[in-house]
């Protein structure tokens, strides 16, 4: 099954923060994080291994929670150049799964002047 | 030059007809994968191979296949084209070292009237 991310839209200002959630019903290896704008390609953000750790790109920061399964995504101070699609892709150990994602159905984030 | 290439970029063609979607990388990448993209639904794997030799069914294969021609080629093909398969359509590539990113081509828009 797709994992599930929230909320599936979101509008902020300029200067706002925002957070977008990534849930799993499977036990999870490693999570990435793409951004999409649009009429283009998804591009990679950062990956997330199992072990809690916490990554981050520029003004963008994300968590892994294995326990729960889930992935969380903060962008802070967001810019007008964070406007895009948001997908969490999550991979799973072992075997034929292993170097396999499976994409949630994502989240748009638009930011305003 | 682009490191992962599709062609074509753009197709509309007829329910019943024949048709082949390549993919392109100068990557060096063994892993290659072949994703579908609906609104609402994310991307969603299609088939993935992990050498030339090796082929995989990903979650929606049915009406599908694909060919490993070398190591820098996977091809796309819709045996009889239907409409429900109008979608945007991207080949991705990940290597076996570093970040483990999945690099995404610039897509294919199909249209199956």
């Amino acid at each position: 099954q797709q994992p599930v991310q929230s909320p599936q839209a979101v509008i902020l200002r300029e200067g706002e923060d925002a957070v977008i959630n990534c849930s799993s019903s499977k036990a999870l290896y490693s999570v990435h994080w793409y951004r999409q704008k649009h009429g283009e390609a998804p591009v990679f953000l950062m990956i997330l291994l199992k072990g809690g750790e916490q990554k981050g790109h520029e003004k963008i920061s994300a968590s892994f929670n294995e326990k729960k399964q889930q992935s969380s995504l903060y962008l802070t101070a967001s810019q007008l150049s964070y406007s895009g699609t948001y997908f969490c892709g999550t991979g799973t150990a072992g075997g034929t799964s292993y170097g396999k994602l499976t994409f949630g159905q994502g989240t748009i984030l638009t930011v305003h002047p | 030059d682009a490191d992962v290439t599709q062609t074509p970029r753009n197709r509309i063609t007829k329910t019943g007809k024949r048709i082949m979607l390549e993919c392109s990388q100068t990557k060096g990448h063994d892993r290659m994968y072949w994703y579908r993209q609906d609104p609402g639904l994310g991307l969603r794997l299609i088939y993935y191979s992990f050498d030339v030799k090796d082929i995989n069914k990903g979650e929606i294969s049915d009406g599908y296949s694909v060919s490993r021609q070398a190591q820098a080629k996977f091809s796309l093909s819709l045996e009889s084209a239907i409409p429900n398969q109008t979608a945007l359509y991207f080949c991705a590539t990940r290597g076996d070292r570093g970040r483990n990113e999945q690099f995404f081509g610039p897509g294919t828009r199909l249209t199956v009237l």
